[in-house]
């Protein structure tokens, strides 16, 4: 199992805060890394697959971007609302893995915005 | 609308009892994975399929059975021998199992099993 952590484990901030959360993952043999956005009661929704070096990806105002050198990648929220309130999931495939596309996730940061 | 339906969305198990979970999707998806989650734990992989009629055990596969016989469909067996099955399971799939490509893994809902 490899590991992979984030952090912070949880966050509560007001609407219109920013906020960015840590996703840190082995360096050596990177495939690819996810981050899926996980509401309560609904199926996780996949946010970014990353695959370069330096990578950036925008989608609305969640942004993210990766390091595959040292291992670790951010996800920014611009201006959060409510909305905005779920569980935030990594998750790093390794190049040799012998499990298909299997991921190996971290534990999530859970994030929540009040009004 | 296409996508992948678990159910039950809760199951209760008594002692000694084999319980199944049922994961079905029209995606026409290659793969299917299935995953456990403990509170305050990150998903961890149970068992994967990469086709129909393949399956292989992930990194808690003990006290778990599956099958593969079609496509669309890879039921979860809870056997009795899993001696801590409370847990929220989730089912997921993606297009292709093999080969060096970027796959999104595409969710269930989740069946939360609890033990009586």
């Amino acid at each position: 199992i490899l590991n992979v952590e984030q952090s912070p484990q949880s966050l509560h901030v007001q609407e219109g805060d920013s906020t960015n959360f840590t996703c840190s993952f082995p360096s050596s043999n990177f495939y690819a890394l996810h981050w899926y956005r996980w509401e309560t009661a609904k199926s996780p929704e996949a946010l970014f697959v990353m695959t370069l070096n330096g990578d950036e990806k925008k989608k609305g105002r969640i942004s993210a971007t990766l390091n595959t050198k040292e291992g670790y990648s951010y996800l920014y929220i611009k201006g959060s609302q409510p909305e905005d309130s779920a569980t935030y999931l990594c998750a790093f495939r390794a190049l040799n893995s012998n499990s298909g596309y299997a991921l190996n996730f971290g534990k999530g940061t859970s994030l929540l915005v009040t009004p | 609308d296409g996508g992948i339906t678990q159910s039950p969305k809760y199951l209760f198990r008594k002692e000694g009892q084999n319980v199944t979970l049922s994961c079905e999707q029209n995606l026409n998806h290659d793969a299917m994975y299935w995953y456990r989650q403990d509170p305050g734990q990150g998903l961890r992989l149970i068992y994967y399929s990469q086709i129909v009629n393949d399956f292989q055990k992930g990194d808690i596969a003990e006290g778990y059975s599956v099958s593969r016989e079609k496509k669309e469909s890879f039921p979860l067996t809870v056997t009795s021998a899993q001696k801590n099955p409370t847990a929220f399971y989730l089912c997921a799939s993606t297009r292709r199992g093999r080969g060096l490509y970027q796959e999104t893994q595409y969710f269930g809902p989740g069946t939360r099993l609890l033990v009586l």
